[in-house]
């Protein structure tokens, strides 16, 4: 059992890049989400998208987009990366809104 | 809420006694708890859940307890073992399960 997946690891962008974050689920969850976590921050939410053909803004959208591109993926993308965005990103998924969510294993990303 | 400082609080606990982890949360109309394990590099891992309409639950070595009256969430793990050294944090959800709400976390480390 696969779970949640997320590409890349980690990576490196230098500040005015752009990079896509990749999450795919086979669980057949219908919601998924993209949090970002932070030292001494609990994990905040960038965006979700409750449902297929749905997205959401979170906590903190800005700089981001995403596309729920079927039930299975849900991506995100920094279209020009800043020092700011340098975090730990979770993609997760539930079977329902806000329920007990299963996470990826994390894009560690820093932005120089 | 938690505290927000830089550094995790940390609880150092001998291998074998019960560990007792605290959660102040902030929204007396939430629905619903999440206990969450995150194990350095992975992602969360669910734990264990209650409701609102709740204020104890039991699973395998695990309990969580909730105080309504004081806004305040445990989770007690019992005869901790090495393999319970991680972070765990709590999450509130609200708004009819439309919020969710994490806390920074607690970093747990068990003394052989």
């Amino acid at each position: 059992n696969a779970g949640v997946t997320q590409t890349p690891k980690f990576q490196v962008l230098k500040t005015g890049q752009s990079m896509t974050l990749q999450c795919a689920q086979d669980m057949n969850h219908n919601s998924m989400y993209w949090y970002r976590q932070d030292p001494g921050m609990g994990l905040r939410l960038i965006y979700y998208s409750a449902s297929e053909g749905t997205t959401d803004k979170g906590e903190v959208p800005n700089g981001y987009n995403v596309s729920r591109l079927n039930k299975r993926e849900f991506s995100l993308r920094l279209e020009s990366a800043a020092p700011s965005q340098t975090s730990v990103y979770f993609c997760a998924s539930s079977e329902a809104a806000v329920r007990a969510h299963t996470f990826g294993s994390g894009t560690r990303l820093t932005v120089v | 809420g938690e505290n927000v400082g830089l550094h995790l609080p940390t609880l150092s606990v001998q291998e074998g006694d019960n560990s007792i982890i605290n959660c102040a949360y902030s929204n007396s109309a939430s629905d619903y708890f999440i206990w969450y394990k995150q194990e350095s590099g992975k992602g969360p891992q669910f734990i264990i859940d209650i409701r609102s309409n709740m204020d104890k639950r039991q699973g395998q070595r695990v309990t969580v307890l909730l105080n309504k009256t004081v806004k305040h969430l445990s989770l007690q793990i019992a005869a901790t073992q090495p393999g319970d050294s991680a972070v765990y944090f709590c999450a509130e959800i609200s708004g009819g399960y439309q919020k969710v709400t994490f806390g920074i976390g607690t970093k747990l480390q068990v003394i052989p």
